[in-house]
């Protein structure tokens, strides 16, 4: 059974690049049937799209972040990343990968823990 | 750009009751890519529901989904104690191709 594991700081500076990896176990992550994406959720919120890679490369971000965010992959690893640039305290969010079905039709069927990112001097 | 809107924002019901909650989407959504997620405190959201009315492995028969176009609807036949909880509903790939909307979720909670 895949399993997904977000890690990286807890705590970024301001105007600082927010960067975490997401581990992918128990399958490949070079799998085509896939792809890898971000989620975000402030506290007491809901949630928000960030992105998404498929294992060529390939990327989808939402508009809205998208000057600030890169998510790439590494297959030799079977992780993949998200940097977000420029990070405010608005950034401050629990940060979860998961893995979506390419096809969309089986949404996201496998999430991380999260992880709590807090942007903060 | 689509816009999900659920309501209501918070469901007060007691156990063994029945849970009806609503996803609207600005724009037709394809049901084929239309999903229902349960979150609880602390943890990551669950697939409940995809393609609008397939349950997730391991989902109980007590939760169905329904709809098409710009209405989407979850059902909770008789509300189980841990079933108390946020669901989320979410769209791929309409409006453009390719992005992820999610809903701004509904609360289930205990009367």
């Amino acid at each position: 059974q895949v399993q997904l594991q977000e890690s990286g700081p807890g705590l970024v500076k301001p105007s600082q690049t927010l960067s975490l990896t997401c581990t992918v176990s128990g399958g490949s992550i070079s799998s085509g049937d896939y792809y890898w994406s971000w989620i975000r959720q402030p506290p007491g919120k809901g949630l928000e799209w960030i992105g998404y890679i498929y294992y060529s490369g390939s990327t989808y971000y939402n508009p809205s972040l998208k000057s600030r965010v890169t998510i790439s992959v590494d297959t030799s690893k079977n992780q993949f990343s998200l940097k977000l640039s420029s990070v405010t305290a608005a950034d401050t969010a629990v940060y979860y990968c998961a893995r979506g079905d390419s096809s969309g039709y089986y949404g996201l069927d496998t999430w991380g823990q999260g992880t709590l990112v807090t942007v903060s001097s | 750009e689509i816009v999900l809107t659920q309501s209501p924002g918070t469901l007060s019901l007691s156990p063994g009751e029945r849970a009806t909650l609503s996803c609207r989407a600005s724009q037709s959504v394809s049901s084929s890519y239309l999903a229902w997620y349960q979150q609880k405190p602390g943890q990551a959201p669950r697939l409940l529901i995809y393609g609008a009315s397939s349950r997730a492995t391991g989902i109980p028969d007590r939760f169905s989904g329904s709809g098409s176009g710009t209405d989407f609807t979850l059902t909770i036949s008789r509300l189980e104690p841990e079933d108390f909880a946020v669901y989320y509903c979410q769209q791929y790939g309409s409006s453009p191709p390719e992005r992820l909307t999610f809903g701004g979720g509904t609360k289930v909670e205990i009367k």
